[in-house]
């Protein structure tokens, strides 16, 4: 059962436009989110991170969107650079744990 | 953030041996974890590696398949027993950041194991 979804494995984009990558969860217990970008031979690197308290985050070209009834989220890239092409994860937990499902990813090419 | 590192980064192993993987991080941390990405697939909690007591391992993964050290605030070494083409994968430890509920977790750069 995979509790979070990212149902686009890849995503390409013009240098410059929005790049916009959607999450799913199914456990309403999730309260915290987070976003990972990984190269290749790297680890994922946090990105940005959402609570359930709030809807929208925001961190200089990269904002999360959180819409809680949906039980969906949403990672907003702009202007994407050729540099952000990667592949993204978005992860969930509950309070009080320390475990963090992860999505199973989504390449993004950016184009120059 | 914390600096990880791992060793080896990468290897190449048969059937039915051991791999002992290591990670070392630049100061000290109280929650560790090991991660598992097969291939195309998301990353998966092997266990939370605990200073001074044994590991906490998540459904499906086991001390015998996955023992696990924790001997200080600063490193950790995961081994992969009894190896089968079945354990390749992209092995990743990491760090919390703090000690609150809610904290980002700090990667490592992986360990690429294939089995052959």
């Amino acid at each position: 059962d995979q509790q979070v979804k990212q149902n686009s494995p890849s995503l390409s984009v013009q240098e410059g436009r929005i790049s916009i990558l959607n999450c799913d969860y199914t456990n309403s217990m999730f309260d915290y989110f987070l976003w990972y970008k990984k190269y290749p031979a790297e680890g994922p690197t946090f990105l940005i991170s959402i609570s359930s308290i709030k809807d929208k985050n925001e961190d200089g070209r990269f904002t999360v969107f959180l819409n809680k009834s949906a039980k969906h989220l949403s990672l907003h890239i702009v202007p994407s650079q050729p540099g952000d092409s990667a592949v993204y994860f978005c992860a969930a937990s509950a309070e009080g744990t320390y475990k963090y499902i992860f999505g199973t990813g989504t390449r993004l090419k950016v184009l120059a | 953030s914390a600096v990880i590192s791992q060793k080896p980064s990468r290897d190449i192993c048969q059937r039915g041996t051991s791999l002992t993987i290591q990670c070392q991080v630049d100061s000290q941390v109280t929650m560790m974890f090991w991660y598992r990405q097969q291939p195309g697939q998301s990353l998966t909690l092997i266990a939370t590696a605990n200073q001074g007591s044994e590991a906490t391992y998540e459904s499906g993964f086991v001390i015998d398949k996955f023992p696990i050290s924790r001997p200080n605030l600063t490193f950790s070494t995961l081994t992969v027993s009894n190896m089968s083409p079945e354990d390749s994968s992209i092995y990743l430890c990491s760090v919390g950041s703090g000690n609150g509920a809610y904290n980002e977790q700090f990667f490592g750069p992986g360990t690429r194991l294939t089995v052959l």
